[in-house]
């Protein structure tokens, strides 16, 4: 079982809809929580990074995060094509300890 | 734009090959981490630097190297190059103490044929 799961889709959706991305993780010693939006062939860019549990909110995206059920999400309001790309969740314990990648989520939004 | 760069973009070599990546951090940023992604492995963590120091590492494979220079650029050195190298190399950086908070740039495309 790998220690962080996702969901590689594609999800398609249309343009103004709102997208909820997902994670799933095992490590219970995990304490950041970070969303990377990735377009195609371009290095990942980070979007938020939420510490324990709650929510963050950025413009038209929230991130939420439940330490009791190891369940993360991402919520892109208002979606635009622009947003079509690929959505890597990741997480680390903290200080030296290394990020962990989920697979992505390819996520195209149609005008 | 991160403020990372990476030099080559693409890199065409042949099986057996020795190449080198090339990667500045962000200003300020004392940590690089080497990234390969592909397309059935994802985003694997290679080794991490900290001010010149290895501080982690990976599935780096021993044909694999890295080294950060004291001006905190970083190299990554791959040799004796298998076709299951082709793949896109990344470097990322952080700040000290945050290594969740990672700006990567652009990446290299290693092709080995």
């Amino acid at each position: 079982q790998k220690e962080v799961e996702q969901d590689p889709g594609p999800l398609s959706v249309p343009e103004g809809a709102i997208v909820s991305l997902n994670c799933t993780y095992s490590n219970s010693a995990f304490q950041y929580f970070m969303w990377y939006r990735q377009y195609s062939r371009k290095g990942p860019e980070l979007l938020m990074y939420t510490y324990s549990s709650g929510n963050k909110e950025d413009g038209r995206f929230t991130a939420q995060v439940d330490k009791s059920s190891k369940y993360i999400s991402l919520f892109i309001r208002d979606s635009q094509p622009s947003d079509s790309a690929t959505y890597l969740c990741a997480m680390s314990a903290g200080g030296y300890n290394k990020l962990i990648f989920g697979a992505g989520t390819r996520l195209a939004v149609h005008p | 734009d991160s403020g990372v760069t990476q030099t080559p973009k693409h890199l065409i070599t042949a099986t057996g090959q020795r190449v080198t990546l090339r990667c500045s951090p962000r200003s300020g940023d004392l940590s690089v981490y080497w990234y390969q992604q592909s397309l059935d492995q994802g985003l694997q963590f290679l080794i991490q630097y900290y001010n010149g120091e290895e501080r982690a590492k990976g599935n780096i494979l021993e044909r694999f190297s890295a080294q950060q220079f004291p001006d905190l650029h970083s190299e990554l050195n791959l040799s004796s190059l298998e076709l299951g190298d082709s793949a896109l190399y990344f470097c990322a950086s952080s700040v000290q103490g945050h290594s969740y908070e990672q700006y990567f740039g652009p990446g290299t495309r290693l092709t080995v044929t």
